[in-house]
């Protein structure tokens, strides 16, 4: 099992709000990032360091943590967004990096 | 724009290695802070990181695959490349090459990522 846990999966109504979470205990220590894939396609970085959005990604995404979790937060959830949803951090000695299991999102 | 492509044979029998290829373009791969790692995903599953290799020649792996992982970088021929020895049917899997961005950042963060390229292992 991963050290980072994620629940395999969550649906929104279009335009409603989804919050995804990604809980373990380094990131106590280390930040999160977020990556969001669609199927057949490469895996694309939506939230790093925990709450910071890369250019040309949309405002509805939003990061956050507290504790030993990190939060991915989907605001007005659109048609396509619909795809799965991975946290990455360090693992606990700090010298690697491990994803979760991730979180399959489904807009209703 | 920096590009990334992996490259190299799809198909391998167990106990063989795997040798990968990533080809760098539209940018240097001699930056400083950065990275340049591995990622894959056996199919219907989930993703796992590999490991990375940095401009410094660092590198570092999962624990995991440690004992059978090697990742170098050729600055000259704007290529990094990932070994994996002694595979097995579990090594099946879409290999995805990665630029890892560290500046700034405690955790590093991939992008862009390269298209993947699909290893099966079979006898």
């Amino acid at each position: 099992s991963s050290e980072l846990t994620q629940d395999p999966a969550v649906s929104v109504a279009l335009g409603q709000t989804v919050r995804i979470t990604c809980q373990g205990d380094s990131l106590r220590r280390y930040s999160a990032t977020w990556y969001q894939q669609k199927p057949g396609q490469a895996p694309v970085v939506v939230i790093y360091g925990d709450n910071n959005r890369p250019s040309g990604i949309p405002d509805r995404f939003s990061g956050s943590s507290l504790g030993d979790t990190a939060s991915l937060t989907i605001t007005g959830a659109q048609a396509e967004d619909e795809a799965d949803f991975y946290c990455n951090s360090r693992g606990s000695t700090g010298d690697y990096l491990v994803f979760g299991g991730g979180t399959k999102v489904t807009v209703l | 724009q920096l590009q990334l492509q992996e490259s190299g044979p799809g198909l391998l029998k167990p106990s063989e290695t795997l040798s990968l290829t990533c080809t760098v373009s539209g940018g240097s791969i001699s930056s400083g802070s950065d990275c340049w790692g591995w990622v894959r995903q056996p199919p219907g599953k989930g993703l796992e990181w590999i490991g990375s290799v940095c401009y410094s020649g660092k590198t570092y792996s999962s624990p995991s695959l440690k004992s059978r992982v090697t990742i170098s970088v050729s600055t000259s021929k704007h290529q990094f490349s990932l070994k994996l020895s002694s595979v097995t049917a579990a090594d099946t899997a879409v290999y995805y090459c990665v630029r890892e961005n560290n500046s700034g950042v405690v955790t590093p963060w991939f992008a862009p990522w390269g298209q993947g390229t699909l290893v099966t292992v079979s006898s």
